[in-house]
């Protein structure tokens, strides 16, 4: 296993086009995180799943954002009628479930994809 | 609501020196305590993290950090810097509390090791 992937690395769209974002977490690995990052700013949560279930969807998240896990493995993050305000580096990470771990681990992050919204 | 804070923009250390580069929190619960580190045109990489136990926990690259819950911080130090440590630091949060899985990251800092 090479890591956590992101797809594409970059996307440039026109405003009003929907856009969408895969990610395929380490295999072993039940949770699943997105996270949005501007310039110059850290991370901010957007979501995250346990195994297929979305357990929370952060209020930055407009109806426009949309995110899916559904068979516990990749995820996808789907964009629907894309502004300005979107453009982003758009983060997937993941991690072991703490329980059988002693909890409290670290993410692994992808690669990111870069969103630029003309 | 957990949060943290970064007060530093970024620290200018000389190649060699040691560096600290500061973090406070506030979490409802006790607190799991990270450190990650971004290189330009990189991932977030993870460094180090405290759970539990001795307050000063060691991680990748040679960095360690210190956990003081009287002074709610959790600064990344390294005793020896190098121009290589140069890249943008993130401390991060999490509640340990049941259900408590989402991490708060602060605005990061900016290291500048020069030679």
């Amino acid at each position: 296993d090479t890591g956590v992937s992101q797809d594409p690395r970059h996307k440039i769209t026109k405003r009003g086009q929907n856009v969408t974002f895969r990610c395929d977490p380490i295999s072993e690995h039940n949770r699943l995180y997105w996270y949005r990052q501007t310039l110059g700013q850290g991370p901010e949560f957007l979501t995250y799943f346990q195994n297929e279930a979305q357990l929370e969807k952060s209020r930055l998240l407009s109806d426009r954002f949309s995110a899916e896990r559904p068979k516990g493995s990749f995820s996808t993050l789907e964009i629907q009628r894309t502004e300005q305000g979107d453009s982003a580096m758009y983060l997937c990470a993941s991690s072991p479930n703490p329980a059988g771990t002693g909890g409290g681990n670290g993410y692994t992050f992808g690669s990111g994809t870069r969103l630029t919204v003309v | 609501a957990q949060s943290v804070a970064q007060p530093e923009d970024q620290v200018n250390v000389a190649e060699g020196n040691p560096l600290t580069v500061k973090c406070t929190y506030s979490v409802s619960g006790n607190p799991y305590l990270f450190w990650y580190v971004q290189y330009p045109n990189r991932g977030l990489q993870f460094l180090l993290k405290y759970i539990t136990g001795d307050n000063l926990v060691k991680g990748s690259y040679g960095f360690e950090a210190e956990f003081n819950k009287s002074q709610t911080s959790f600064h990344l130090k390294k005793p020896s810097a190098l121009v290589s440590d140069s890249a943008l630091y993130f401390c991060a949060v999490r509640d340990n509390i049941p259900g408590g899985f989402k991490t708060i990251f602060g605005a990061g800092t900016r290291l500048f090791v020069k030679a």
